[in-house]
């Protein structure tokens, strides 16, 4: 079926390392992704997005690949910082008036 | 939370009781959307609204309504028929096909 998957569910990293968070995803026709951070109690905040017609998308200390051959979508975190702890989510827009499905999220924590 | 509001932070439901979620936007979106989370998980969806007066069913709308009367608001109706109402309850908008940005919440517990 539809689904998208992380790899871990939990990820620790040295305060100052680049921090490498995964997902996979099952539907091809999926055509938008979306990386979500969601802190203790709050709602999910936007990171960073891209579409399936590219293939590596640049923010403030983050990346984001896609590799559409083995349907694998990455974040990267450029020198973590105690701030970062977080859940983080992937999202994978079906093209069905705007759904999005969620990934079960992995928990980064940042090491001072 | 990037112009969405909801209201309130924290709700207790009481057993057979209906209790209402606000969600309010100013960002002029059509589309609004309910999701549900549970500890440790992802997010459910649970209602969303392309339009004004047109809302559809999600993964897990059983036991839930919703209503969209006005396009800045979406009320979501956890009804009795709910036997497992405790959740953190999230709000999202966006333009259409884009990105959805979400509110800050509400948790209902059950006394």
């Amino acid at each position: 079926g539809e689904s998208v998957g992380l790899h871990l569910p939990t990820l620790s990293v040295q305060e100052g390392d680049n921090s490498i968070i995964n997902c996979a995803y099952s539907n091809s026709a999926s055509d938008y992704f979306i990386w979500y951070k969601q802190e203790s109690g709050k709602g999910p905040q936007f990171i960073i997005d891209i579409r399936s017609n590219m293939d590596k998308r640049q923010g403030q200390r983050v990346t984001v690949l896609l590799n559409k051959t083995v349907k694998h979508l990455s974040l990267q975190i450029a020198a973590t910082q105690p701030g970062d702890s977080a859940v983080y989510f992937c999202a994978e827009n079906l093209n069905q008036g705007g759904k999005l499905i969620f990934g079960q999220g992995t928990e980064l924590s940042v090491k001072p | 939370d990037g112009g969405i509001t909801q209201s309130p932070k924290y709700l207790f439901r009481k057993e057979g009781q209906n209790v209402t979620l606000s969600c309010e936007q100013n960002l002029n979106h059509d589309a609004m959307y309910w999701y549900r989370q549970d500890p440790g998980q992802g997010l459910r969806l649970i209602y969303y609204s392309q339009i004004v007066n047109d809302f559809q069913k999600g993964d897990i709308a059983e036991g839930y309504s919703v209503s969209r009367e006005k396009k800045e608001s979406f009320p979501l109706t956890v009804t009795s028929a709910q036997k497992n109402p405790t959740a953190f309850y999230l709000c999202a908008s966006s333009s259409q096909g884009e990105t959805q940005y979400f509110g800050p919440g509400t948790r209902l517990l059950v006394l």
